[in-house]
């Protein structure tokens, strides 16, 4: 079955560590997206990339990095200098075709601080 | 700045009922727009695209008003299996800086 795959499902940080969350997809989509969900919150877009070894940051890209070597894979490392890490992260992908931007999302990953 | 906005409920309907919520807009640039579904700590899923002045499937109805910038969400003869947090989104172009979320309307049907 196509799809998106998030892991791990929970992840816990400890102060000062750097963590990455897994996301592959075999839909053969262009575009992949990372956001983050606070509670009562909308998402909101940390990274994005449209093409391979290229990605553009989004509306709160500091303390995040990513990498897209692979048209399937596009991790997300969670850096010790994101202070408040807490969240649901959910990584998406598009065709990328313009208007149509419907988003196919990976069934997210929890990240608490211990 | 780009916004939209939705009541965040939570909407209590009984079993059977109808029920429309609204999503307002503040771009007035935006091209096309979604509904998306979330279960409680799942993924969203796509539940209607609208393009023009709405969309039918089944028991869910959109229907867009451009003049005033908002975007509805009717659902008919509602099911238990309805309850969920619906996401408004706006599409306004230009790639993933385009989409902008709500922060969803909370529905709870009751039996």
């Amino acid at each position: 079955d196509g799809g998106i795959t998030q892991s791990p499902k929970y992840l816990f940080r400890k102060e000062g560590q750097n963590v990455t969350l897994s996301c592959e997809q075999n839909l053969n989509h262009d575009a992949m997206y990372w956001y983050r969900q606070d509670p009562g919150q909308g998402l909101r877009l940390i990274y994005y990339s449209q093409i391979v070894n290229d990605f553009q940051k989004g509306d709160i890209a500091e303390g995040y990095s990513v990498s897209r070597e692979k048209k399937e894979s596009f991790p997300l490392t969670v850096t010790s200098a994101q202070k408040n890490p807490t969240a649901f992260y959910l990584c998406a992908s598009s065709t990328n075709g313009g208007v149509n931007e419907k988003l196919f999302f990976g069934s997210g990953t929890q990240l608490s601080v211990l | 700045r780009k916004e939209v906005e939705q009541d965040p409920g939570p909407f209590n309907v009984p079993e059977g009922a109808t029920v429309a919520f609204n999503c307002t807009y503040s771009n007035s640039a935006s091209q096309s727009f979604f509904w998306y579904r979330q279960d409680c700590r799942k993924e969203p899923k796509l539940l209607m695209s609208v393009y023009s002045s709405g969309n039918e499937d089944g028991r869910f109805t959109a229907q867009l008003n451009r003049a005033s910038q908002y975007i509805s969400l009717l659902i008919r003869d509602s099911k238990l299996s309805d309850s969920a947090t619906y996401l408004c989104v706006a599409y306004s172009g230009g790639g993933a800086d385009g989409l902008t979320f709500g922060k969803g309307t909370h529905l709870i049907i009751q039996p």
